[in-house]
C-alpha cells in the first residue's frame, strides 16, 4: 500500500490563493486518480475535486485540481479565499484492492 | 437531489454486533458502487469497505476484513454494513458514500456523502 502525505495545516488570508499539497509515497501519482474532499466543523464531507481536476456540480470555481509527476503529488488549489472555506480538506486515491486517505489538511482563513 | 440516510448506530460493549443501514434516494441506486468511510472522533476519514453496483465484489481494509461484511438490498435502495466482533477502536462516525460509476476504478471515487451514524464501542 501507498501514502498520501498532507500538510497538517495552513493559513492563509481571505482573497488570497492557497495550495494544499498531497504526495504520493510510492507508484506513480499519475496511475489512479485523486479525490479532495472537504469537511467543515460539525459536518459530514463533501466532495470539491474528484478525478484529479473535475468539479462536482454546484461546487465554486474557485476550487481546482491538477498533479504534478515530478514531484509525484496532487494540489488543490483554492483561489480568493473566503470565511467559508476554513474546513478540513482530505485527499484520496485508490488501488486494487484500497481507498487511501491522506491525513487531512486544516484550512484557516485568518 | 441526491440523499443519503445512514441509521443503526448506537452504544454497544466490545465482542457485540450492529447493522448500519443507508437509505439512499434521488439517484438510480443499482446503478452505483457504494462505500462505508469511518471518522474516530478527532482524526481523519478511513475507508472501511467498498461494494459493486451489483453486489458480486467487495473489498474491505484490513482493519476490519473478517469482521466487517457490506452488502446492498437494490429493491429497496439501501446499503447495509454488518459489524461483528467490535472493538474500541471501532468507536467513530460511519459515513455512506455514493460511487461515481459502478465498479473499479470508479466505485473508488466518491461524490455524495451521507450525514453520518455514531458508533461507539464501550465497556
Amino acid at each position: 500500500n501507498f501514502m498520501l502525505t498532507q500538510p497538517h495545516s495552513v493559513l492563509e488570508s481571505p482573497g488570497k490563493t492557497v495550495t494544499i499539497s498531497c504526495t504520493r509515497s510510492s507508484g506513480s501519482i499519475a496511475s489512479n486518480s485523486v479525490q479532495w474532499y472537504q469537511q467543515r466543523p460539525g459536518s459530514s464531507p463533501s466532495t470539491v475535486i474528484y478525478e484529479n481536476y473535475q468539479r462536482p456540480s454546484g461546487v465554486s470555481d474557485r476550487f481546482s485540481g491538477s498533479i504534478d509527476r515530478s514531484s509525484n503529488s496532487a494540489s488543490l488549489i483554492i483561489s480568493g479565499i473566503k470565511t467559508e472555506d476554513e474546513a478540513d480538506y482530505y485527499c484520496q486515491s485508490y488501488d486494487s484492492n484500497n481507498v487511501i486517505f491522506g491525513g487531512g489538511t486544516r484550512l484557516t482563513v485568518l | 437531489e441526491v440523499q443519503l440516510v445512514e441509521s443503526g448506530g448506537g452504544l454497544l460493549q466490545p465482542g457485540g454486533s450492529l447493522r448500519l443501514s443507508c437509505e439512499v434516494s434521488g439517484f438510480i441506486f443499482r446503478s452505483y458502487a457504494m462505500s462505508w468511510v469511518r471518522q474516530a472522533p478527532g482524526k481523519g476519514l478511513e475507508w472501511v469497505s467498498v461494494i459493486t453496483d451489483s453486489g458480486d465484489d467487495t473489498k474491505s481494509a484490513d482493519s476490519v476484513r473478517g469482521r466487517f461484511i457490506i452488502s446492498r438490498d437494490n429493491s429497496k435502495n439501501t446499503l447495509y454494513l454488518q459489524m461483528n466482533s467490535l472493538r474500541d477502536e471501532d468507536t467513530a462516525v460511519y459515513y455512506c458514500a455514493k460511487g461515481v460509476g459502478s465498479s473499479y476504478p470508479q466505485s473508488r471515487v466518491i461524490d455524495y456523502w451521507g450525514q453520518g451514524t455514531l458508533v461507539t464501542v464501550s465497556s
